[in-house]
């Protein structure tokens, strides 16, 4: 299986912070990276599919990029909304995995 | 609106079945590949499993192989689970969610609000 490595693990930033996550395959997956966005209790939502296309009604502020092995998702200018855990998932094999979150709290 | 509404869980004794429905509203339901992913509690995300949209082709993670089966019902827009020899280590929120439309990729672009499968004795 490709395993998915994200860091930090968790961070602490305020509102208006550029914020970036960084995540890395354990082997090449091409562009075949999601990001999603968990809040307590509730299912995880798409944010980014394909590395960087942004998923309809996802707001602006969130990018992705990356190929190959390496990849990030930043938030331009962070919201109260955005406090949350971020997970990556690679689909370039019938065997998706995910990476274990990176947890954002309010500083 | 693309709606996903799960029923099923509960709790079960290890070695028990049980069986979870997802039913799907909004969408062309057999033009989606569907999916099962689970979450332990305080833990990250697993895959399980998934069917094509025409219910012929199926995928397991190792984890589950042989004891779960997944399966989906195009008439009635609902996809299932079963799940048997059940495990303390299957104890998760099990959640369904949605491939992108006529697409082989595995990703979930909508997912049903989860249920908890409790393995205890």
């Amino acid at each position: 299986d490709t395993q998915m490595t994200q860091s930090p693990s968790a961070l602490s930033a305020s509102v208006g912070d550029r914020v970036t996550i960084t995540c890395r395959a354990s082997q090449t997956i091409s562009s075949l990276l999601a990001w999603y966005q968990q809040k307590p209790g509730k299912a995880p939502r798409l944010l980014i599919h394909t590395a960087s296309s942004l998923e309809g009604g996802v707001p602006s502020r969130f990018s992705g990029s990356g190929s190959g092995t390496e990849f990030t998702l930043t938030i331009s200018s962070l919201q109260p909304d955005d406090f949350a855990i971020y997970y990556c998932q690679q689909y370039k094999t019938y065997s998706p995995t995910f990476g274990l979150g990176t947890k954002v709290e309010i500083k | 609106e693309v709606q996903l509404v799960q029923s099923g869980g509960g709790l079960v004794q290890p070695g028990g079945s049980l069986r979870l429905s997802c039913a799907a509203s909004g969408f062309a339901f057999s033009s989606h590949t569907m999916h099962w992913v689970r979450q332990a509690p305080g833990k990250g995300l697993e895959y399980v499993s998934a069917v094509s949209g025409d219910g012929d082709s199926t995928y397991y993670a190792d984890s589950v192989k042989g004891r779960f089966t997944i399966s989906r019902d195009n008439s009635k827009n609902t996809l299932y689970l079963q799940m048997g020899s059940l495990r303390v280590e299957d104890m998760a929120v099990y959640y369904c969610a949605r491939g992108p439309w006529n697409s082989g990729y595995y990703y979930f672009d909508h997912w049903g609000q989860g249920t908890l499968v409790t393995v205890s004795s």
